[in-house]
């Protein structure tokens, strides 16, 4: 079936650092993928999306890549800030219609002053 | 914001207590779906519905139910808490491509 792995956590960085944060998927066909934000005591939130290969999802200063090749989907942020300090999900949903959501577990992000 | 809304927001309740956690959504939405979150394990699906009165199981569907007879409205009932129940729980619904749009959540606390 559908999976999404990202890297674990927490990752610590300093305010201003380069971010990267992993995701690999397995899937079948073309599926749309997502990168999803939580704040503290939130529900989570649509960061960026991508839904064809070479697709880039950007938003907020965040990007993502679609590379249907390495079957990844690694999200990346020039120079973070104390405010992006949060939990992101990957995620993945099969092409065609309405469709479950397949989540990855989550990277914590601390972004120290 | 899809005008997602979950009541209670916080609940503590003892083993053996039935629990109803309602879903209510403003903008006529058709896919809804529960998740549970826990502590590495990220989002499981618990159920979801395609419709009114359209339900179906999702990864971890085991001592929950749902209810839904009204577009606006989705209900998870747990019929006899247990501990391993204790989580937080989150509705949400789907648009185009999947992309979904989540509820503040419910923090369940099962004694």
């Amino acid at each position: 079936g559908d999976s999404v792995t990202q890297m674990e956590g927490p990752v610590t960085l300093s305010e201003e650092a380069f971010l990267t944060i992993n995701c690999t998927y397995t899937a079948t066909g073309y599926p749309s993928l997502f990168w999803y934000v939580q704040y503290p005591g939130e529900g989570l939130q649509l960061l960026l999306k991508a839904t064809k290969a070479d697709d880039k999802g950007s938003n907020k200063g965040f990007e993502a890549t679609y590379r249907k090749e390495t079957t990844s989907f690694h999200l990346e942020k020039g120079s973070v800030q104390v405010s992006d300090s949060a939990v992101y999900f990957c995620a993945l949903s099969p092409s065609g219609g309405y469709q479950k959501v397949t989540f990855g577990t989550g990277t914590k992000l601390q972004v120290i002053p | 914001d899809a005008g997602i809304t979950q009541s209670p927001r916080h609940k503590v309740t003892e083993t053996g207590t039935p629990v109803t956690l309602r879903c209510h959504q403003t903008e006529n939405h058709r896919y809804m779906y529960w998740y549970r979150q826990d502590p590495g394990h990220g989002l499981r699906l618990i159920h979801y519905s395609y419709g009114v009165k359209d339900t179906d199981k999702g990864e971890v569907s085991d001592g929950y139910s749902v209810s839904r007879s009204k577009t606006e409205d989705f209900l998870l009932t747990l019929e006899s808490a247990t501990s391993s129940q204790t989580s937080v729980y989150f509705c949400a619904i789907s648009v185009e491509h999947n992309e979904q749009f989540f509820g503040p959540g419910t923090r369940l606390t099962v004694l």
